[in-house]
């Protein structure tokens, strides 16, 4: 089955801070989201972005498909910014979303 | 606009009882998923509906897990006879199924500890 490996597994940031988060994966896919995990445990959705880039404030991302990656930027970093920050794909033919293994941020203040 | 929501939010049980959660997704949100989390790791996928119609489930579960979804709203997933490796947090997430954007929201979560 598809593979979806994320980079760096840890980042502690300072405040206001920028970092650029990765995602690789091992074929082709036909939704691409990304997703904050907050220490309180909920998943926020980011972005759904197959392909192309997108931006909401500080936040922003892109998607080569056919490079197989994704990278999420994040810029000023905030505290409320730490947490888990997931990529999950949807490999071509299924409806299956699989999740990567996630970067852990914190930033300090 | 309420929000994916489940219940309950803590279930603590004996190993061999069986246990059923509910979610409750968005509003007209026909795409509905369950998903299973441990600890540090990134949810894992159970099953997927499309209104009322089981459509994937994962090969990783096991003939004790069962969901349904019998009127396209809300969904049920129950575990039988459970299994001390079954404790983890069970999320439920739906989406419109719209077009251009599949956007998933997530519910709080479910978190099972199997005693």
């Amino acid at each position: 089955g598809i593979q979806v490996e994320q980079s760096p597994p840890d980042l502690i940031l300072q405040e206001g801070a920028n970092s650029t988060l990765r995602c690789n994966f091992s074929d082709s896919v036909n939704n691409l989201q990304w997703f904050h995990q907050n220490p309180w445990g909920q998943l926020i959705n980011l972005f759904y972005i197959p392909s192309g880039t997108k931006q909401n404030g500080r936040l922003s991302a892109t998607t080569v498909a056919t490079e197989r990656y994704s990278l999420l930027y994040i810029s000023s970093s905030q505290t409320t910014d730490s947490g888990v920050y997931f990529c999950a794909v949807v490999a071509s033919g299924t409806y299956k979303y699989i999740f990567g293994t996630g970067t852990r941020l914190k930033v300090l203040a | 606009d309420t929000g994916v929501s489940q219940d309950p939010r803590h279930k603590i049980t004996k190993r061999g009882q069986n246990v059923t959660f509910r979610c409750d997704p968005i509003s007209e949100h026909n795409r509905l998923y369950w998903y299973r989390q441990t600890l540090g790791q990134g949810p894992e996928f159970l099953t997927y509906f499309q209104n009322e119609a089981q459509l994937e489930k994962s090969r990783l579960l096991s003939d004790r897990f069962s969901a349904e979804r019998p009127k396209g709203s809300f969904s049920t997933l129950e575990i039988q006879r459970t299994e001390q490796g079954d404790s983890a947090m069970y999320l439920c997430a739906s989406s419109s199924g719209l077009g251009i954007s599949d956007t998933q929201y997530f519910g709080p979560g479910t978190r099972l500890t199997v005693l």
